[in-house]
């Protein structure tokens, strides 16, 4: 069965400072894999999506995910965090057979002025 | 165009009562799905239409919730009667394909925040 880790379930960082967001996945087949964003009062928002393409995957508002296959990792970044970039972030997992998404716990991301 | 909802945005209701909570896919989305994420823990799935048939409903926690499509439209979420677990934040979301192997997006709404007393 397939799960999946967010480490940390709050991160924060300074304004214009690198966001790093860990997502690690357990998978016995390739997997898709997603990032969702939910700021207050918000529905999940799609940050960007894998799917078996290029393994460097650019997504909305400056975000970007790495699928390494070998650390069964799908991490998170943003160079230069901004204040609009608070919000909860959560990491899922879909396989091919599969429609449904198995997510994560979520990390809340503060960024401090 | 407009995006996923839901009604109510929140419901506070006592244990034993009956709650039925509604959400209306983007026009033309085939797959609609329910997940709920109980305080403080993964969202977790509940189950998934394509139009109005029940694709998996195998995250559906008991009996005493029952899902509906009519038509292949909206949809609705009854928890009758609710237990104080049943607490939690109901996301609805909608994607367009109806193909395996191709991963459309899913398109979440709001969420109904619903606490049983």
């Amino acid at each position: 069965a397939q799960s999946v880790t967010q480490l940390g379930s709050h991160v924060s960082v300074s304004e214009g400072a690198l966001v790093l967001l860990r997502c690690n996945y357990s998978s016995s087949v390739p997997p898709y894999l997603f990032w969702y964003v939910q700021y207050p009062n918000q529905g999940l928002q799609l940050l960007l999506k894998y799917t078996s393409a290029a393994t460097l995957v650019k997504g909305i508002n400056g975000f970007e995910a790495e699928f390494k296959k070998s650390e069964t990792s799908f991490h998170l970044t943003k160079p230069s965090a901004h204040m609009s970039d608070a919000a909860e972030y959560f990491c899922a997992v879909s396989l091919s057979y599969e429609w449904n998404m198995r997510f994560g716990a979520g990390t809340r991301l503060t960024v401090k002025p | 165009e407009a995006g996923v909802t839901q009604f109510p945005s929140h419901s506070v209701i006592e244990k034993g009562q009956t709650v039925t909570l509604r959400c209306d896919p983007i026009s033309g989305h085939d797959n609609l799905y329910w997940y709920r994420r109980v305080m403080g823990k993964e969202i977790k799935f509940l189950l998934h239409f394509v139009k109005e048939s029940k694709q998996d409903e195998s995250g559906m926690p008991n009996n005493r919730f029952l899902a509906e499509r009519t038509g292949g439209t909206y949809s609705t979420l009854k928890v009758q009667p609710a237990e104080l677990e049943d607490s939690g934040v109901y996301f609805c979301a909608s994607s367009q394909d109806s193909f395996r192997g191709r991963r459309d997006t899913q398109y979440f709404g709001p969420g109904t925040r619903l606490t049983v007393l």
